[in-house]
């Protein structure tokens, strides 16, 4: 099945302990993108990866590292999580730029992180 | 910079019901728009996307349309059901800045409920 796959569902750490979230697509997908969603502010891109070892800093990209070493993969990598990284986190890939022709967005389910 | 902004936050309406969802955008130079469906604890599920030469899109009972000169979308649901419950997203597709690529801007959603 189609899909992309992220990992942890659910997570509550605390606030400086290193945490990575995985995404992994088996779609062959060029495009790679993480978004948090927060009440009121809507999904808001972190960081993007057009292909391997290309990535760009979406509009939140601070606190927030990404890696793209495998076309499959693009894990989110919180170095020093703080409180106001609690959110709900999904990784997207699309097989060009999203929205670009026929290049719609597959989201993973959801990572609900919470920073104590 | 592009504002998305979907009225009403929330909506209940009877089984059966035709009902329109509201999307305006601000910047009127857009690639496309497309609107999603967010069920509880899951990811974020493409509908339809209409291109920006295009004036509406059809996909079973939902109708989507663009105006882009006004900057308004909407998404009409035919003869609404229970299971048609969940978040309803729009989200447009900017032309990208020199070197990066085009950009997804999120509307908060709105938030439908079908009752029996």
């Amino acid at each position: 099945e189609a899909q992309v796959t992220q990992n942890p569902r659910y997570l509550i750490t605390v606030t400086g302990k290193k945490l990575t979230v995985t995404c992994s697509q088996n779609m062959n997908h060029e495009y790679m993108s993480w978004y948090r969603q927060d009440p009121g502010l809507g999904l808001r891109q972190i960081y993007y990866s057009m292909n391997v070892e290309v990535t760009d800093k979406g509009d939140v990209p601070e606190g927030y590292k990404v890696s793209r070493k495998e076309k499959r993969n693009f894990p989110l990598i919180l170095e020093s999580p703080s409180p106001n990284q609690t959110s709900l986190y999904f990784c997207a890939s699309s097989l060009g730029w999203p929205g670009s022709g026929a290049n719609v967005l597959t989201f993973g389910a959801g990572s609900r992180l919470t920073v104590l | 910079k592009q504002e998305v902004t979907q009225i009403p936050a929330a909506l209940s309406v009877p089984e059966g019901e035709n009902l329109v969802l509201n999307c305006s955008f601000t910047d009127s130079a857009i690639y496309n728009l497309q609107w999603f469906r967010q069920d509880p604890g899951k990811g974020l599920t493409s509908l339809l996307l209409i291109q920006s030469s295009q004036r509406e899109q059809t996909s079973g009972r939902l109708n989507a349309s663009l105006d882009k000169s006004s900057g308004r979308s909407t998404l009409y649901i035919a003869a609404s059901q229970p299971g048609d419950s969940a978040t309803y997203l729009c989200a447009v597709n900017e032309p990208p800045n020199t070197g990066t690529a085009s950009k997804l801007t999120f509307g908060t959603g709105t938030r439908l409920q079908v009752t029996l």
